[in-house]
């Protein structure tokens, strides 16, 4: 699967939209872009995935680029809950395995 | 509420031991994992298992095996626990369907080998 980069670190102020990055420019045209996240002390947690059209749950907005070759997750208004670190992860399908990598840590400022 | 539990939050041992490490889930799902999470390198995948008896290795599966004797469990087995293996553990599931589907993990054992 393809590897991706995230930043390492970002803040975000309680009450704004949290935008994170990813980038996943050598993306498959197979491969599904997913994002989990780990609270502190907690297993990560599934939040959203999409292959190209941008989609929108109860927890979260991914929003992927034309080419595919980056997306943002939006988290449209943060709470200190959303303190956590965030990984977003390309898959193919068929594919059981996750591969994580050291992911971003996201800091809401209350 | 679904759920995959752990035998431990945290554990303590010592080098040269043999550690067993439990994992259940509830959810009827085929396929368990197991990880380990260390500083600056992320989560890492040692074995999973796709059926009962069936296991495949992962990124890191040297000094760990496994064992998958009944569905809803996965026991990941130290043979001879080093320091190096000190780290946190955690085991996920899902349900197999199609390889769309996510994966959920339990709170993670801490294990520390003195």
């Amino acid at each position: 699967d393809a590897k991706t980069t995230q930043p390492p670190s970002m803040d975000c102020a309680e009450g704004r939209a949290a935008n994170l990055p990813c980038n996943h420019s050598t993306i498959s045209g197979n491969e599904y872009v997913y994002w989990y996240r780990q609270i502190h002390s907690q297993g990560p947690q599934y939040i959203i995935h999409g292959l190209k059209n941008n989609e929108t749950n109860e927890m979260a907005s991914l929003i992927i680029t034309e080419d595919r070759k980056s997306s943002t997750l939006i988290l449209p208004h943060a709470t200190l809950r959303d303190t956590a670190v965030y990984y977003c992860i390309a898959r193919s399908r068929g594919n059981e395995k996750l591969t994580f990598g050291t992911g971003t840590r996201l800091t809401i400022i209350p | 509420d679904v759920k995959v539990t752990q035998s431990s939050r945290y554990l303590v041992k010592r080098t040269g031991e043999k550690v067993f490490l439990e994992c259940v889930q509830d959810m009827d799902h085929e396929n368990m994992f197991w990880y380990r999470q260390d500083p600056g390198l992320g989560l890492r995948l040692i074995y999973f298992s796709y059926d009962v008896k069936m296991k495949e290795k992962g990124d890191i599966p040297e000094g760990y095996s496994v064992s998958r004797e009944k569905k809803e469990r996965f026991s990941l087995i130290l043979e001879s626990a080093s320091t190096n293996q000190t780290s946190m553990y955690l085991c996920a599931s899902s349900s197999g369907t199609g390889g769309l589907d996510e994966q959920f993990f339990g709170p993670g054992t801490r294990l520390t080998v003195l």
